[in-house]
């Protein structure tokens, strides 16, 4: 079955410490996406990749970190320096190259700080 | 940065009643798709639409691309229906997708 998986379902965590999202894809998709949801409002963009070993900055990086070592797989950081990390995770996949690249999301992480 | 507004926020209907929604953005874009977002949180790809009209089942969706604004169109409404309906847009020469805040459907039986 050709997906986007993200684990865990739901996460907890302690004020001061790391947590890891994972994002995992089949697709054969070149460009993967981690977008962020707060109650009542739509996604914003924490970081993208286009490529193996090559991400950039979404518009709010600040207090994640991300990691493109394989094509499949993205995993998000969200660091201690994150003030508010309580939040709806989103993981995308797209194709690159021409003018169609459609999105396709994952199910999701929900993180809660404790 | 592109602005995304989607009118109205919230909508509520009866089972079998048909509806609008709109999505209006402020610049050029190369891409248009239109989510539903389910109870559980997952989005599902409705339309992939930039330009034109596209039809699958009981919805369909329009983009006029040159006055900036689609419009998804839900017919004969099921409860199933229910939840958030967004559209989201790439800028020409971007990558990622800018999201409107949504149109939160509610179908009663």
């Amino acid at each position: 079955d050709g997906g986007i998986t993200q684990s865990p379902k739901y996460l907890f965590r302690k004020e001061g410490q790391n947590v890891t999202l994972s994002c995992e894809q089949n697709l054969n998709h070149d460009a993967m996406y981690w977008y962020r949801q707060d109650p009542g409002q739509g996604l914003r963009l924490i970081y993208y990749s286009q490529i193996v070993n090559d991400f950039q900055k979404g518009d709010i990086a600040e207090g994640y970190s991300v990691s493109r070592e394989k094509k499949e797989s993205f995993p998000l950081t969200v660091t201690s320096a994150q003030k508010n990390p309580t939040a709806f995770y989103l993981c995308a996949s797209s194709t690159m190259g021409g003018r169609y690249n459609e999105q396709f999301f994952g199910p999701g992480t929900r993180l809660t700080v404790l | 940065g592109i602005q995304v507004e989607q009118s109205p926020p919230d909508l509520i209907l009866q089972e079998g009643a048909n509806s609008t929604l709109r999505c209006n953005f402020s610049d050029s874009v190369n891409n248009l798709q239109w989510f539903h977002q389910n109870p559980w949180g997952q989005l599902i790809n409705l339309f992939y639409i930039p330009s034109g009209t596209k039809q699958n089942g009981r919805l369909s969706a329009t983009t006029v691309a040159t006055e900036r604004y689609s419009l998804l169109y839900i017919s004969s409404s099921q409860t199933t229906d229910s939840g958030v309906y967004f559209c989201a847009v790439r800028e020409e020469d971007d990558y990622k997708l800018s999201f409107g805040a949504g149109t939160t459907v509610t179908v009663r039986a």
